[in-house]
This record gives C-alpha cells, sequence and structure tokens, in this order.
C-alpha cells in the first residue's frame, strides 16, 4: 500500500479482555516500530523490529503486552487482559533499509479505550 | 543509550513572529536528528531531518533547522509563523554508525500561534 495501515483505527473493549491491533508496514520497509500515546502526551517507545534481528522489546511496559511480526510484514500488537491505563492510541511505524537516517512514516493509530 | 529532552512543553507566539522549538539529545557517536509535528486528530508526519553535511537543514512548510554539535542541539525554527503551525512537535534521534536505528523521541512541544 502507500502508506503503513493500522486496523481497527479504533477499539473499545471491556477491561480484562484481550486485544490485537494490527499494522502494515509500508512494502520493503525492513524496520517497524510501535509507539504508545496517552492524550496529550508523548510518544512512549513500546519494541521495535530491524529486519530478521531479534526485537527490542525493552518498552514493553508488562508481561501482558508482546508483539510479533512476520517477516519484513504485518506485525501485530497483543495487549492481555486489558487495563484502564491501557487506553491510548498505539502508533506503528516503519522505515526502509538505510538505517538510523531514513525517516519513519506513521500509520494513523489504533485508539483504543478500555471501559 | 540515546534520549531526546525537548525542555518547553508549550510555545506561544503570535502569527508573524518567529517560531522555535527547542531540543537537545544525547547519543553515542554522531545523530541523526528529526522533527515530527502532530496536527490535531492527525498522524504524524515527517518535517526534516539532519543527517550529514550543511548544519542547517530546510524542511517542509517552511521550517529549518540547525544542528549544533557543541551544544548537542537540533532547534526547529521558522521565520513567520502561521496560526496553521499550531500543532504538536516531535524531536527523534538516532545513532549513527550503529546497528542499533531505533528512534528516540522527545516528549513533544505543543505550538499554539495566535492570530
Amino acid at each position: 500500500g502507500a502508506g503503513v495501515s493500522q486496523s481497527p483505527s479504533n477499539k473499545v473493549t471491556e477491561k480484562g479482555k484481550d486485544v490485537e491491533l494490527r499494522c502494515d508496514p509500508i512494502s520493503g520497509h525492513t524496520a517497524l516500530y510501535w509507539y504508545r500515546q496517552r492524550l496529550g502526551q508523548g510518544l512512549e517507545f513500546l519494541i521495535y523490529f530491524q529486519g530478521n534481528s531479534a526485537p527490542d522489546k525493552s518498552g514493553l511496559p508488562s508481561d501482558r503486552f508482546s508483539a510479533e511480526r512476520t517477516g519484513e510484514s504485518v506485525s501485530t500488537l497483543t495487549i492481555q487482559r486489558t487495563q484502564q491505563e491501557d487506553s491510548a492510541v498505539y502508533l506503528c511505524a516503519s522505515s526502509s533499509e538505510g538505517g538510523g537516517s531514513t525517516e519513519a512514516f506513521f500509520g494513523q493509530g489504533t485508539r483504543l479505550t478500555v471501559v | 543509550a540515546q534520549s531526546v529532552a525537548q525542555p518547553e512543553d508549550q510555545v506561544n507566539v503570535a502569527e508573524g513572529n518567529p517560531l522555535t522549538v527547542k531540543c537537545t539529545y544525547s547519543v553515542s557517536g554522531n545523530p541523526y536528528l528529526f522533527w515530527y509535528v502532530q496536527y490535531p486528530n492527525r498522524g504524524l508526519q515527517f518535517l526534516l531531518k539532519y543527517i550529514t553535511g550543511d548544519n542547517l537543514v530546510k524542511g517542509s512548510y517552511g521550517f529549518e533547522a540547525e544542528f549544533n554539535k557543541s551544544q548537542t542541539s537540533f532547534h526547529l525554527k521558522k521565520p513567520s509563523a502561521l496560526v496553521s503551525d499550531s500543532a504538536l512537535y516531535f524531536c527523534a534521534v538516532s545513532p549513527l554508525g550503529s546497528n542499533d536505528y531505533k528512534l528516540s523521541f522527545g516528549a513533544g512541544t505543543t505550538v499554539t500561534v495566535r492570530a
């Protein structure tokens, strides 16, 4: 596709339920990032995939959070037993091979509301 | 480890006046530096980047930024601000010459341009 696509765009879930967020990066982009943005706040790094390297999971806030990426394509972020503090916009971004000199392109995000 | 600081949560300027949004960074070695903008209810958009070469880089919408290695700064500037520049601005850094291309973002600066 032309850009980074995230689905769903909005998700309302009950506390304690599991949710799965999807990111389709730009074709050919080897790097993929997940960030969390709480209302009116900055970007909180969650996880980073780069090619076939082991992902950098240092930003995941708890073991309820996990993410997978299939090769250099789709990524899913899973939140188990959701809590109200998980409510936020979850942003995915991708960038092309060439490493850190290349800007990241962001999706529109998934707005997660835990009620 | 790398980090970015945006010392001002908010910047308020009158339309037509110069706009400066401050950013300082910390990385091991030389940095790749980026500015992104987030307009209300929209995704993050890339504005400009510094990779190497001329310390003054020009980007979208009339913005420019100056890389200052001695002060480890990368301040965003616009000579004459517009009301439409009101948005949330993020500075980001990625380390040069490293296999870790993770983008680290500052907390963001909210810019309000009054008519």
